[in-house]
């Protein structure tokens, strides 16, 4: 069965420090690869994705992931984060083929202190 | 980006009563749509997958009855949770896709929903 796993429920770091959220899938077969971002009351909303080419996709606001098929990882880094990059992070995979239903980790929570 | 909108954000409902909430895509056809469920401090469980004009494909363990879903059209599915009970007190959520594998899944705002 797929599967996605975030091995740290939380992160706390401070202001202007670098951070690195990990993420891990499980599959047989070729996944796409997603971090949503949920701000406090907010929808989830599409952060970055890998689907082909180059292994290092960016945001716009910073933040990049990189796609390792031999560790089966696609961990989300920043290289310095500001205050409002709190939020919930979601790392997500994507089995083609079927409905191209999403499966979701259990999620990162973020939490940038002064 | 695509726009889908959930309603009602919040609900508060009698313990035995039914709801219905409503997930729209304004700016675009989703032929796939999507119901998650999130539990406090936890992630997004996928509840069903709901296909315009079919039936919707549940995930295992997921009560078909209690739970129902309709996607009457290609901008419109509807969740209702019937005969609630404060077991079914949770935060709903729907998205949207475009259809095509690796194209990114809007999502609603979500619905809170109370049973007391």
């Amino acid at each position: 069965a797929q599967s996605v796993t975030q091995l740290d429920s939380q992160v706390p770091v401070f202001e202007e420090a670098p951070v690195e959220l990990r993420c891990n899938y499980s599959s047989s077969v070729s996944v796409y690869l997603f971090w949503y971002v949920q701000y406090p009351n907010q929808g989830l909303q599409l952060l970055l994705k890998y689907l082909s080419g180059s292994t290092l996709v960016e945001s716009i606001n910073g933040f990049e992931a990189e796609f390792n098929k031999s560790q089966t990882s696609f961990h989300l880094r920043k290289p310095s984060v500001h205050i409002s990059d709190t939020a919930e992070y979601f790392c997500a995979a994507q089995i083609s083929g079927g409905y191209n239903k999403l499966i979701f980790g259990a999620g990162t929570r973020l939490a940038v202190h002064p | 980006g695509a726009v889908v909108s959930q309603h009602p954000s919040w609900v508060i409902c009698k313990s035995g009563t039914s709801v219905k909430i409503e997930c729209r895509s304004l700016d675009f056809q989703a032929t796939t749509m999507f119901w998650y469920r999130q539990f406090p401090k936890q992630s997004l469980m996928l509840m069903a997958t709901s296909n315009e004009g079919s039936k919707a494909t549940y995930e295992q363990g997921v009560e078909k009855d209690k739970f129902l879903i309709n996607h009457a059209s290609l901008t419109l599915s509807t969740l209702t949770v019937t005969s609630a009970h404060p077991e079914d007190s949770s935060f709903y959520i729907c998205s949207a896709t475009l259809g095509q594998a690796g194209t990114e899944a809007f999502f609603g705002q979500g619905t809170r929903l109370t049973v007391v």
